[in-house]
């Protein structure tokens, strides 16, 4: 079945790197993604990555995927105030539309 | 619109009552998909339009929930005798297509809550 979890909190330094890590369960995930949702806001979609890549890197943001374990990670170098929010992690089938989501994990970025 | 609009933002209704909610997509979308946010989870699939036919509806918790998109544009979520549980955000998402999830934009949601 569909399964995506996360740990719900996490609270770092500004200027540290945060990682923010997420399992899931269906083999069958073509994309991986991650989303950032602030107080009052929609979903942003940060960074994704396909299920045959390893790594992604975009600025800030590091994507780490092992597949053979089905753990997916999100790494924010230099920590801003204003990275604070909660992240989604999310998988997609192949071939599909429906996103599946974790329960979120929430940022604290301490001043 | 330059983004996905939904309104209400918020909505407080009485247990019982009828609630519509509207989704403005991004013009040109033809995919248009909504999501329930409960409190404290990430958001779970209700329905998907591919024009204004519904491609998808097997997230809809029960008979009391249905949507509508007449004419493969703005789309309206409604909700029949609500029930406190039915109290969450709501999120409208839209797509140039409807394969994966890369060009999904999302809307700030309608907060439902029933008293």
């Amino acid at each position: 079945g569909e399964d995506v979890e996360q740990s719900l909190f996490l609270s770092v330094r500004e200027g540290d790197s945060s990682v923010i890590n997420c399992t899931y369960t269906d083999s069958s995930s073509t994309y991986l993604y991650w989303y950032k949702q602030e107080p009052g806001a929609g979903l942003q979609l940060l960074t994704y990555i396909f299920s045959n890549m390893d790594m992604k890197q975009d600025q800030r943001l590091t994507v780490l995927l092992n597949k053979k374990d089905k753990h997916l990670s999100l790494r924010i170098a230099d920590t801003q105030t204003g990275d604070s929010a909660i992240y989604f992690c999310a998988e997609i089938m192949d071939s599909s539309y429906k996103l599946i989501f974790g329960s979120g994990t929430r940022l604290l970025v301490r001043p | 619109g330059a983004g996905v609009s939904q309104t209400p933002s918020n909505k407080v209704t009485e247990k019982g009552k009828y609630v519509e909610l509207r989704c403005d997509p991004i013009s040109g979308h033809t995919a248009l998909y909504w999501y329930r946010q409960s409190l404290g989870q990430g958001p779970e699939f209700l329905i998907y339009f591919q024009g204004t036919g519904a491609a998808d509806d097997s997230g809809l918790p029960n008979d009391r929930f249905f949507a509508v998109r007449p004419e493969g544009s703005v789309s309206t979520l409604k909700i029949q005798r609500t029930e406190r549980g039915d109290s969450a955000v709501y999120l409208c998402a839209s797509s140039l297509t409807g394969q994966g999830a890369t060009g999904y934009t999302f809307g700030s949601g309608t907060r439902l809550t029933v008293v």
